[in-house]
């Protein structure tokens, strides 16, 4: 089993640019996450999904949008990145039960 | 809003002291609590699962206590070694929102030969 897997694992960006972080994992979960995290702060998340089909908001997600492509993957897209969306972001999955299992991290920087 | 808070945020330790981690959070409806371990440029590791209902839980040289009525966690880790060295982090999961969690800052640890 891989678990979670995220890519891009580094990405640099221009103001302005788009792109699509994807997460797909293995483990036959339905609840997926997607979280940043910033220099001296705990993750933070963007957006979940707790089943295939829906999305909902979770504490900061202006700026971006996901997709939950079926029951393995769950994406994330900036449409026009800010230098303020340079962090680490954590893709996780998990039932509705258990902990939750998290991939390696996509690191972005956006100048 | 719930908010999860670690004390220290940056810890440093010889070999094989025992240790306390802090975690307190302001919202005391909680379905569980749970230690992360983060190590540089890595993803989380789950260490412990504290459910609402439970007072600690142990695994190896670690053991996490719950107070749930004060808002407050620790997590002990016995005879520290430098393999320990990583980020600490605590998330709660509240009571009435799915499987999201609230992680606090996190506590650095480095444990020194």
């Amino acid at each position: 089993n891989a678990g979670v897997t995220q890519t891009p694992k580094f990405q640099v960006l221009k103001t302005g640019q788009s792109m699509t972080l994807q997460c797909a994992q293995d483990m036959n979960h339905n609840s997926m996450y997607w979280y940043r995290q910033d220099p001296g702060m705990g993750l933070r998340l963007i957006y979940y999904s707790a089943s295939e089909g829906t999305t909902d908001k979770g504490e900061v997600p202006n700026g971006y949008n996901v997709s939950r492509l079926n029951k393995r993957e769950f994406s994330l897209r900036l449409e026009s990145a800010a230098p303020s969306q340079t962090s680490v972001y954590f893709c996780a999955s998990s039932t509705h039960t258990d902990t939750q299992y998290f991939g390696p991290g996509t690191r972005l920087t956006v100048l | 809003k719930q908010e999860v808070t670690q004390i220290p945020a940056a810890l440093s330790v010889p070999e094989g002291e025992n240790l306390v981690l802090n975690c307190s959070f302001t919202d005391s409806a909680i379905y569980n609590l749970q230690w992360f371990r983060q190590d540089p440029g890595k993803g989380l590791t789950s260490l412990l699962l504290i459910q609402s209902s439970q007072r600690e839980q142990t695994s190896g040289r670690l053991n996490a206590s719950l107070d749930k009525s004060s808002g407050r966690s620790t997590l002990y880790i016995a005879a520290s070694q430098p393999g320990d060295s990583a980020t600490y982090l605590c998330a709660v999961r509240p009571d009435n929102a799915g499987n999201m969690l609230t992680f606090g800052g996190g506590t650095r640890l480095m444990v020194k030969p």
